[in-house]
Formats: C-alpha cells, structure tokens, sequence
C-alpha cells in the first residue's frame, strides 16, 4: 500500500520570505499523481497544486511550486513570498494513475504559520 | 472546478443521537466521497458514494454507524448513528471531477 510521509509537524515562516514543505511516498507504481492542499482554519480543503509523475517538469502555480524527485519519491511544496493568508495545514497527497479520482492517501499535514 | 456547498457548518449534539450531513454539489458529477478528520489529524476516507450503486465503505467504517444516501448525480448524505464522543470530528465530503477531488467546507461536529 501506498504511504505518504510529511516529516514536518510545524514550519514557520516570515512574511515575504521562502519556505519548503517537505514530502516524500512510498509506491511501487510507476504512474500516479501527487497533490498539495491548503487547508486554512475555515477548515476548507483548497487545491494548491497537482504534478503527473509522467511529467518531468515540475508544476507551478503563481508563488506555489513544487520539487518533484521521482527517484527519490520525494514531492516538496516551495511558498514563495509568503504571505498572511498562506498560514494553514498542509496536506500532501498521492493517487495511483489507475484510480481516477479516487483512493486519495493523504499525508499527516504539516502546520505552516506566517510571521508577520 | 465544482462548488459544494455542506449543511450544517457545525453541530452540537448529545451521544446516543443521530446526524445526517447534507452535500450538495452544483453540477453532476459521478463520484462523491466522505471524509472524516479527527482533531488534530489528517483526512481518514469513510466511504465512496456512486450514483446507482451502494456506498463502498472502507476498513473500519460499517453502514450501520455512518449509513449514506446518493438519490441523485448532485446530492448526498452522511448518517452519524447512535453517536458518542469519539465521533467528534470534521466530516467531509468531496467530489472527483478529471482525476482531483476537490472539497466541500466541511461540518464540525461536537458530541456531548
């Protein structure tokens, strides 16, 4: 079974700065996909950003990017200038390429907070 | 992407009752999916709800405790039966629209 390993129960960082969320998986699959979502304290799961293992090139979304080392299973989610409105948990999730949709393993979460 | 939209927010509810959490979704969609985060905790998958077929639960979830309607391609409830404390948590629901699933706002419930 697949696992999902978030190795950072809290992170903090300050306004306008970079920070690196880490996570690795564990599968013996060679397609699939990998999701960060933003959870803030309304509790609302928000997509951040989705990278296919097919794809060598690692996805971007405005400030959010992601560093994706297939060989090292390793999927870490880069804020960059930071803002207020980025404080929340973070969860990183993995899905298999033949379950579409479904069968999320989502990862422990880790807590970021925003220094101002 | 799709809007959910989840009724109650929050509940308070004392043990031994029950709640049914409404999900309604603004367009079709084939599958839906319950969730259930304990405080503190990441997100545990209580079941898949597909239209036209009976809810497929996951290890540890049974229909008689978290039984599941899904009469139609936008809507869908989750039952908490005969609940007790420990089924304080935030209940989920969520739909899988090209391979993502995305999140309705969640419910909140305190059992007292």
């Amino acid at each position: 079974a697949q696992t999902v390993t978030q190795s950072q129960p809290e992170m903090s960082v300050q306004e306008a700065e970079t920070v690196t969320l880490s996570c690795t998986y564990d599968t013996s699959e060679g397609d699939y996909y990998l999701f960060w979502y933003k959870q803030p304290p309304s509790r609302q799961m928000i997509l951040v950003i989705r990278q296919e293992a097919y794809k060598q090139q690692n996805a971007t979304e405005n400030r959010f990017s992601v560093n994706f080392q297939k060989a090292a299973k390793s999927f870490s989610l880069k804020i960059s200038d930071s803002q207020l409105g980025d404080a929340a948990m973070y969860f990183c999730a993995y899905r298999s390429a033949d379950n579409y949709g479904q069968n999320f393993v989502f990862g422990p979460g880790t807590r970021l907070s925003v220094l101002p | 992407s799709a809007v959910i939209s989840q009724k109650p927010s929050r509940d308070i509810c004392q043990r031994g009752t029950s709640l049914t959490i409404q999900c309604q979704v603004d367009s079709q969609v084939t599958m839906m999916f319950w969730y259930r985060q304990q405080p503190g905790q990441s997100l545990t998958l209580i079941a898949t709800a597909n239209q036209g077929s009976e809810a497929t639960y996951e290890s540890g979830f049974v229909i008689d405790k978290f039984p599941i309607s899904r009469p139609n391609l936008t809507f869908s409830t989750l039952t908490v039966s005969n609940m007790s404390p420990e089924d304080s948590s935030i209940y989920l629901c969520s739909v899988g629209e090209r391979g993502t699933q995305y999140f309705g706002p969640g419910t909140r419930l305190t059992v007292l």
